[in-house]
């Protein structure tokens, strides 16, 4: 089974710092990586994944995570925020195949003026 | 992708009634799941819905208490049965297209307050 630990529960940062919001996963079995976005009042939105190859994945609105399989991690960075990037971020994992996603508690940013 | 809808959006219910949640996709997929995320908890997966065949349910879910329905490709019913305060939570949609490589896409969810 897979499991999905995200460390910090909320992060406040100020609007044009830089933000990593981490996560760190459990698997016997090679696993696809996901972060999700949800904006209040919105729905679940995929914000970038990591299937294979280059182990920095790229995704919307200037996000990046890197995968680092020797300490199973997958971290997700911005150089520097904005307002509208507060948000739930959550990181989900699922071993390759189509299985349900497994996710993670979730992380509350809060960018602050 | 996949472009999914629920109804209803928000409850608010009285213990012991049941509540149906409905979930519309605008096309056809054969993987859905039903989440429920408790507050200040993950997103956890209630159960498997593929069309044709039953429900699998995740440990600590059973059918009695989240029945659920899959009709055709597109759609999909979770009925909350005889709530009570400890179901409130907000329940989520989510359909895996089948395409290689692909994510799964969420529905906005239905936040439900049972009283």
């Amino acid at each position: 089974a897979q499991s999905v630990t995200q460390l910090d529960s909320q992060v406040p940062v100020l609007e044009e710092a830089p933000v990593e919001l981490r996560c760190n996963y459990s698997s016997s079995v090679s696993v696809y990586l996901f972060w999700y976005v949800q904006y209040p009042n919105q729905g679940l939105q995929l914000l970038l994944k990591y299937l294979s190859g280059s182990t920095l994945v790229k995704g919307i609105n200037g996000f990046e995570a890197e995968f680092n399989k020797s300490q199973t991690s997958f971290h997700l960075r911005k150089p520097s925020v904005h307002i509208s990037d507060t948000a739930e971020y959550s990181c989900a994992v699922t071993p390759w195949g189509n299985t349900p996603l497994v996710f993670g508690k979730g992380t509350r940013l809060s960018v602050i003026a | 992708s996949a472009v999914i809808s629920q109804k209803p959006s928000r409850d608010i219910c009285q213990r012991g009634t049941s509540l149906t949640i409905q979930c519309q996709v605008d096309s056809q997929v054969t993987m859905m799941f039903w989440y429920r995320q408790q507050p200040g908890q993950s997103l956890t997966l209630i159960a498997t819905a593929n069309q044709g065949s039953e429900a699998t349910y995740e440990s600590g879910f059973v059918i009695d208490k989240f029945p659920i329905s899959r009709p055709n490709l597109t759609f999909s019913t979770l009925t909350v049965s005889n709530m009570s305060p400890e179901d409130s939570s907000i329940y989520l949609c989510s359909v895996d297209p089948g395409v290689a490589q692909e994510t799964q896409y969420f529905g906005p969810g239905t936040r439900l307050l049972v009283l």
